[in-house]
Order: C-alpha cells, then sequence, then structure tokens
C-alpha cells in the first residue's frame, strides 16, 4: 500500500497530557498537510511543509501545538496540555505539486477525557 | 467566518440520475479549487480540480463547473451511482495550500 498512513488510528488520553501523532506520506510527495475535522465540519487547515520546511501555519494554531517533518519524509504533530476541545479527527495529507490533489490519509481519532 | 459554504447538508437520487452538488465562497482571491468524496472511517479522497482559468473540467462521470462571478461551483455526477453515496466536501484555496473546506453534503444514490 503506497497510501498515506497515519499512526495511531485511535488515541485516548486525559486532559493536560501531551500526544503525537505520525504521518507517512506517498513517498514522492513533498508537500505534506495537517488538518483538523471535528463533527459536521470540513476539515481545518492547520499546517503545511514543502520538504523539511514549515511554509504556513493556520492562524487558528495554539502554541500548544508543534508539527515537525526533520528530514522531508514522515511528519509529527504534538499537542501539548490536551484540553477537551482538541478532540477531534488529525488528518494528514500530502502532494506532489500545488496544482495536485491532497491525498488524505485516514486520519487520527483523538478522545481527551 | 465560513469562507466556504455547501448549503445542502444532505441530498438523494435515483440511481442512474444526475447528481448535482453545489458549493458557494465569499473570497473572490480563490483561485483553485477541489471536491473530495468521503466514506465513514477513511479520509477524504481527491475527486477532481478546478483552476480559475476554467470554467469546467470533466473526469469521467464527474464534471465540475466553475461560476466565478457568482463565486459558485457545482459538482455534477451523471450517472450517479449507488457506490457514489458518500459526503462530499468542496475546498478552495487562494496559495494553494491553505485550503478552505465546506461542512460537506452527504449523497445518497438510491438503487
Amino acid at each position: 500500500d503506497t497510501g498515506v498512513s497515519q499512526d495511531p488510528r485511535h488515541k485516548i488520553t486525559k486532559r493536560g497530557q501531551n500526544v503525537t501523532f505520525r504521518c507517512d506520506p506517498i513517498s514522492e510527495h513533498n508537500r505534506l498537510y495537517w488538518y483538523r475535522q471535528t463533527l459536521g465540519q470540513g476539515p481545518e487547515f492547520l499546517t503545511y511543509f514543502q520538504n523539511e520546511a514549515q511554509l504556513e501555519k493556520s492562524r487558528l494554531l495554539s502554541d500548544r501545538f508543534s508539527a515537525e517533518r526533520p528530514k522531508g519524509s514522515f511528519s509529527t504533530l504534538e499537542i501539548q496540555r490536551t484540553e477537551q476541545g482538541d478532540s477531534a479527527m488529525y488528518l494528514c495529507a500530502s502532494s506532489l505539486d500545488r496544482a495536485g490533489g491532497r491525498f488524505f490519509g485516514p486520519g487520527t481519532r483523538l478522545t481527551v477525557l | 467566518d465560513q469562507q466556504v459554504k455547501q448549503n445542502s447538508p444532505s441530498l438523494s437520487v435515483q440511481e442512474g440520475r444526475i447528481s448535482i452538488l453545489n458549493c458557494d465562497y465569499t473570497n473572490s482571491m480563490f483561485d483553485y479549487f477541489l471536491w473530495y468524496k468521503k466514506y465513514p472511517a477513511e479520509g477524504p479522497t481527491f475527486l477532481i480540480s478546478i483552476s480559475s482559468i476554467k470554467d469546467k473540467n470533466e473526469d469521467g462521470r464527474f464534471t465540475v463547473f466553475l461560476n466565478k462571478s457568482a463565486k459558485h461551483l457545482s459538482l455534477h455526477i451523471v450517472p450517479s451511482q449507488p457506490g457514489d453515496s458518500a459526503v462530499y466536501f468542496c475546498a478552495a484555496s487562494e496559495t494553494g495550500n491553505q485550503f478552505y473546506f465546506g461542512t460537506g453534503t452527504s449523497l445518497t444514490v438510491i438503487p
């Protein structure tokens, strides 16, 4: 399977804990995106990488959120001091270029108790 | 502040007929648009795109129409098949990187 993969698929944590998610994009894709989706809403852009450089971040992104793509391949999204409002599906997508469609992974569902 | 709107939360269509899904946007600087299909427990699947230099793009049974003056785009599926039943999202971007998604339309194709 050469699609976008995400790990874990589900994460339950207690409020105040830190969590980290991983995304492995399609291997030849140099662009990687993180989105968040809550029930009844469309995906909400969080941040974008081109290779290892983080080029855009949503102004709505709390400073508790940080993302890395150290070698331009996989990426991690960390949420520190989780809050119940962070409960959502976190989606990763990759693309080859600006004009290409984004290929999404299956998502990581986060539940903060 | 929803910059991309899908005002119909659901749509039911008979198999073989045309499905028309609509999307409106408010930002006149948006110049690139995507449609996605999403099944439960899966990530969105890219369907078709269109840039603002075109008013129509076709791929098999799927055609996207863009009306820039009305800030409106639509996705036509002809003929509709039961396997098309899913939630459809439109998305728009000014930069080609940060996309704004609508809230989705749930399509049910009735056999």
